[in-house]
């Protein structure tokens, strides 16, 4: 059983497009992320969802929404598609327990191309 | 600010060879600290964490890291590379506060392994 998955693996699309990224997390966690890593394999946060409300928000273009429709989904919708969202980005998820870590789980990334 | 540096862009050891991987990190409390394995067009695997306690552990796969306060280090070392082993490492430490729980990653390490 896949612990946190990600759909499309990959995405090739034109720049403009809008598009979306489902991921989904059968552990049990109240929380997802998601991660961005870059052409040069630099990783940072993007969004963090606890019970469905946005925790973090790091500075990330008003063009990219995320979604949480229950604890167990995170997607992330991108509109007007630019050359500089080429990337992978990864879904995560953990249980949040006030100023604790607990362990995240990563997904398998989408590699998202944009001609 | 939290930081985390990862000096080692790429290094090439021989098949058997001893391997230490450097990372060296900035924060105000004590740290959550991780390793991350990505192999080729795969996700991330947690290779071994420090929470608190023995300085010394032990992780998958024949990895072990030490956390040395007095460095701000965090360095990966393994006694016998194993081709497999030829992959992506990240460094990262989780950072704690309030409702936010997110990983900061270093820029990677490539390890390449010689036959």
């Amino acid at each position: 059983d896949t612990a946190v998955s990600q759909t499309p693996k990959y995405l090739v699309t034109q720049m403009g497009n809008d598009k979306s990224i489902k991921c989904e997390q059968n552990l049990g966690h109240d929380t997802m992320y998601w991660y961005k890593q870059d052409s040069k394999k630099f990783l940072k946060i993007m969004f963090s969802y606890n019970n469905k409300e946005l925790i973090i928000n790091e500075t990330v273009p008003n063009r990219f929404s995320p979604k949480s429709p229950d604890k167990a989904h995170l997607n992330l919708h991108i509109n007007s598609l630019e050359l500089g969202d080429s990337a992978v980005y990864f879904c995560a998820s953990s249980l949040l327990s006030g100023g604790a870590w607990n362990e995240q789980f990563f997904g398998p990334g989408t590699r998202l191309t944009v001609l | 600010a939290q930081s985390v540096t990862q000096p080692d862009i790429h290094i090439t050891v021989s098949e058997g060879a001893s391997l230490e991987l450097r990372c060296n990190y900035s924060y105000g409390a004590t740290p959550y600290l991780f390793w991350y394995v990505q192999s080729p067009g795969q996700g991330l695997q947690l290779l071994l964490k420090y929470f608190s306690g023995d300085t010394l552990v032990q992780g998958i796969k024949g990895f072990e890291a030490e956390f040395k306060r007095s460095q701000s280090s965090f360095n990966l070392r393994k006694p016998s590379v194993h081709w497999s082993d030829a992959a992506e490492y990240f460094c990262a430490v989780g950072a704690t506060g309030g409702a936010t729980n997110k990983l900061i990653f270093g820029t990677g390490t490539l390890l390449a392994v010689q036959p």
